[in-house]
């Protein structure tokens, strides 16, 4: 079973309507989590992460995400889209207590942003 | 400071040969990883090493080895290439700072076919 996922294979919306990508767990106890871009043609890059404190975490070009306990989610959200936002998006997890070094990556969900 | 580099970009090989993928990284990171990324899987841990001199089997190693014998490298080897592994093959690496702060640092990821 997969233990990271993203329900959202490929989502379409035009410049400025708002994003919201899932991303679910299944494991149970403490993690980390992460959000990374991977723009056409090039590498991933950190967008964002949490690790405690303030559930709902900023990161870099207005994108935001929301740490929910009890539905174990880690939802990626902007207000307001941009062309430039076109990539893939993949959420991953790191389990502190259960080998610290290694990250679960989720299947990835393309975006596409219709100018 | 150029980061995390892959050789080669670009790779085409025949069934049962072997080659080395070479990750470097200037960064003085204890870890590195490597990855594959294909359609709809997202990324898949395959080996990664959390020092010199040691390595560990990730999700998906069978087919691979690896090597760590300085810091700053990380080998991926093929010893007999089959069509299954036609594949994007990203290197990663992190700093140890404990506590499952795991921000990885990308390569530009290398593109292999296996005819």
């Amino acid at each position: 079973a997969q233990s990271v996922s993203q329900h959202n294979h490929h989502v379409i919306l035009s410049e400025a309507a708002s994003l919201e990508l899932g991303c679910n767990y299944s494991y149970g106890g403490t993690v980390n989590l992460f959000w990374y871009v991977q723009y056409p043609g090039q590498h991933l890059q950190l967008l964002l992460k949490y690790f405690s404190g303030d559930p709902l975490v900023k990161g870099i070009k207005g994108f935001e995400a929301e740490f929910i306990k009890s539905k174990f989610s880690f939802n990626l959200r902007k207000p307001s889209v941009q062309w430039s936002d076109t990539a893939e998006y993949f959420c991953a997890v790191n389990r502190p207590n259960f080998g610290n070094e290694k990250l679960t990556f989720g299947t990835g969900t393309r975006l596409t942003i219709i100018p | 400071n150029a980061g995390v580099t892959q050789t080669p970009k670009f790779r085409v090989l025949k069934t049962g040969q072997s080659m080395t993928l070479l990750c470097a990284q200037d960064m003085n990171h204890e870890y590195m990883y490597w990855y594959r990324q294909d359609p709809g899987m997202g990324l898949r841990l395959i080996h990664y090493s959390v020092g010199e001199g040691t390595t560990a089997k990730g999700e998906v190693p069978d087919g691979y080895n690896v090597s760590r014998l300085k810091k700053q490298n990380f080998l991926l080897g093929l010893e007999s290439a089959a069509p299954s592994q036609t594949s994007v093959y990203f290197c990663a690496s992190s700093p140890q700072i404990g506590g499952g702060n795991l921000e990885q640092y990308f390569g530009p990821g290398t593109r292999l076919t296996v005819t």
